[in-house]
């Protein structure tokens, strides 16, 4: 079955660090950019971060610049999202796409005192 | 590339014919998604590159454009269609940027 699933999400102090994963399982993952994408609560959709199939190019938000940091794993079919000095304005669902025909379920992440 | 989507908020009746528009910043060719979002549940494919019609999408749904202007059309809105609607530029060189949303009513 072709899927992203992603896990990591939870609860975290202002200014503490989270490693977000997705688990990509029936496509050959190696040839596809990925992205993150998040919504706040109550808010719309905002993309966060995309890599290429070769992480030859990489963006960010200006919003998590500095702070997050996107990664693959081909071997373990795995895309990352490292993110530091989480602010409370970072609560989301997150959610890991390959592209408009396929997302993960999401997760949520707290940034709370 | 910014992408701007109006309106914000659009009251329709049953059976009406819907438009919502979306603009880019620049030229994104024909890689335009559209998205149905329901309240507590994961974004709904509706329509990619432009007008490609997602696999069991009502037909009541179209999209249409290039360029820089699209616009999602529904040709008879129905109670189920209530939801808020996202378009999105998917062109792979670039950042997959979205619009702020558009949240569909019925009167």
């Amino acid at each position: 079955e072709v899927q992203l699933v992603e896990s990591g999400g939870g609860l975290v102090k202002p200014g503490g660090s989270l490693r977000l994963s997705c688990a990509a399982s029936g496509f050959t993952f190696s040839t596809y950019n990925l992205n993150w994408v998040r919504q706040a609560p109550g808010k719309g959709l905002e993309w966060v971060s995309s890599i290429s199939s070769t992480s030859t190019y990489i963006y960010y938000a200006d919003s998590v610049k500095g702070r997050f940091t996107i990664s693959r794993d081909d071997a373990k079919n795995s895309l990352y999202l490292q993110m530091n000095n989480l602010r409370a304005e970072d609560t989301a669902v997150y959610y890991c796409t390959r592209d408009p025909k396929l997302w993960g379920q999401g997760t949520l992440v707290t940034v709370s005192s | 590339i910014q992408m701007t989507q109006s309106p914000s908020t659009l009251s329709a009746s049953v059976g009406d014919r819907v438009t919502v528009t979306c603009r880019a910043s620049q030229s994104i060719s024909r890689w335009l998604a559209w998205y149905q979002q329901k309240p507590g549940k994961a974004p709904k494919l509706l329509i990619y590159e432009t007008s490609r019609l997602e696999s069991g999408v009502p037909s009541r749904f179209s999209g249409s454009g290039s360029g820089t202007e699209f616009t999602l059309t529904v040709s008879s809105l129905q109670p189920d269609d209530v939801a808020t609607y996202y378009c999105q530029q998917h062109n792979s060189y670039s950042p997959y940027t979205f619009g702020q949303g558009t949240k569909l009513e019925i009167k």
